[in-house]
């Protein structure tokens, strides 16, 4: 199993450029989620996913969104790039439902910069 | 909404001594919380979790207690070595299916 992978690894943005950030995974988790990284800051949740074509928000939801509608895949769209959306971006999934009381296995991460 | 506080932001022990590390969560309701280890670039991945109806859990060298009428877990890692060198954060579960991370503690063991 190749696990949660992420597409692309680095990427650069100008400011009010979108763009989709994509993940998959083959173990056939239910639930999926994405997360910012910035320093000092710890993992932020964005959206998350308990399931094919059911998507809801996290924490930091805003100028982001997500549509699930395979088990595999789990997209994440920056609508219009700003400076602040300037983080590392991981993907991750769990085996059950619950995303919240299992364990997260995480992709490799997505460096991103808006400039 | 869940509030994780964790401390230090910085922790430096020299390589065999014991390193402890600190959260405390807002939500009473919350009743499971990981902790996961991020080396430099690499992804963070899940090395110890305990759950509201335990009070402590060990795996060799690492061990996690909990303090739920306190609202406070802890990480002790004894023995440490310089493989341990990495930033640690913890979690809480709060309502729903959303995790809730702490900002991080980045160990540095000295050989």
């Amino acid at each position: 199993n190749a696990g949660v992978t992420q597409t692309p690894k680095f990427q650069v943005l100008k400011t009010g450029q979108s763009m989709t950030l994509q993940c998959a995974q083959d173990m056939n988790h239910e639930y999926m989620s994405w997360y910012r990284q910035d320093p000092g800051m710890g993992l932020r949740l964005i959206h998350y996913s308990v399931g094919a074509g059911i998507t809801d928000q996290g924490e930091v939801p805003n100028g982001y969104n997500v549509s699930r509608s395979t088990t595999e895949d789990f997209p994440l769209r920056l609508l219009s790039a700003a400076p602040s959306q300037t983080s590392v971006y991981f993907c991750a999934s769990t085996p059950t439902g619950g995303g919240g009381t299992d364990t997260q296995y995480f992709g490799p991460g997505t460096r991103l910069t808006v400039l | 909404g869940e509030n994780v506080e964790q401390h230090p932001s910085t922790l430096s022990v020299q390589e065999g001594d014991s390193a402890v590390i600190k959260c405390t969560y807002s939500d009473s309701a919350s009743n499971y919380f990981p902790w996961y280890k991020q080396e430099l670039g690499k992804r963070p991945q899940l090395i110890i979790d305990i759950r509201s109806n335990v009070g402590e859990k060990k795996d060799q060298r690492i061990a996690v207690t909990l303090n739920k009428t306190a609202k406070h877990f802890s990480l002790h890692i004894t023995e440490t070595q310089p493989e341990d060198s990495a930033v640690y954060f913890c979690a809480a579960h709060n309502a729903g299916n959303m995790l809730t991370f702490g900002g991080g503690t980045r160990l540095m063991v000295k050989p």
